[in-house]
């Protein structure tokens, strides 16, 4: 069965400083799927990026990066310089031949 | 591209009321997803659809709960006889296909008093 799981519940940090949110995942097939998905206050999902299983190279997109590595099952995001306007939660997902199944999140708290 | 839409975006019902929710997903997308929200949860999968076919119901979905696509556009989401327990964000998605990105709506808040 396929599982998610971010053990950071909550994270605070001072702007400016970087950070980085763990997602590690559990899956039975060769072929899946990886996303993260921001949900700010205002509650709606937000995509950010999809990373097929056959796709180990990091990516870089701004002050975001990912950090795949099948050895350890992890997907981890990092975000660079944090802005206040990052503060959020942040979901790690999982898909195989069925809809995503997310991990519980983790919030993100960026202090001015 | 006008996004997915989601009505209405608060309810609140007295327990062992009837309530729908409509999701009117992105225009071109195929695919649609119901979900559900708690606090401090990731959203989990209920049902989605494609086109009009429903092809996959979570266990979460207990025989109270019915969703429709008739015509493979808009859907709805019934709930009957509403407990307290159903209280929760019940979110829309839509998707051009398998394992694609799910584009979200912004939800419909459900408080059962």
């Amino acid at each position: 069965a396929q599982k998610v799981t971010q053990a950071q519940t909550e994270i605070s940090v001072v702007e400016k400083e970087d950070v980085t949110l763990d997602c590690v995942y559990e899956t039975r097939d060769t072929t899946y799927y990886l996303f993260w998905y921001k949900q700010p206050p205002s509650g709606e999902l937000v995509f950010l990026i999809r990373r097929n299983s056959f796709d180990e190279q990091n990516e870089i997109s701004g002050r975001y990066s990912w950090n795949f590595q099948k050895s350890t099952s992890s997907f981890n995001f990092t975000i660079t310089a944090s802005q206040v306007v990052d503060s959020a939660v942040y979901f790690c997902a999982l898909s195989e031949y069925t809809p995503l199944v997310f991990g519980k999140g983790t919030r993100l708290s960026v202090i001015a | 591209d006008t996004g997915v839409s989601q009505n209405p975006r608060h309810k609140i019902t007295k327990r062992g009321q009837n309530v729908t929710f409509r999701c009117d997903p992105i225009s071109e997308h195929n695919r649609l997803y119901w979900y559900r929200q708690t606090l401090g949860q990731g959203p989990e999968f209920l049902t989605y659809f494609q086109n009009e076919a429903q092809l996959e119901k979570s266990r979460l979905l207990s025989d109270r709960f019915s969703a429709e696509r008739p015509k493979g556009s808009f859907s709805t989401l019934e709930i009957q006889r509403t407990e307290q327990g159903d209280s929760a964000m019940y979110l829309c998605a839509s998707s051009s296909g398998d394992r694609e990105k799910l584009f979200f709506g912004s939800g419909t808040q459900l408080s059962v008093l």
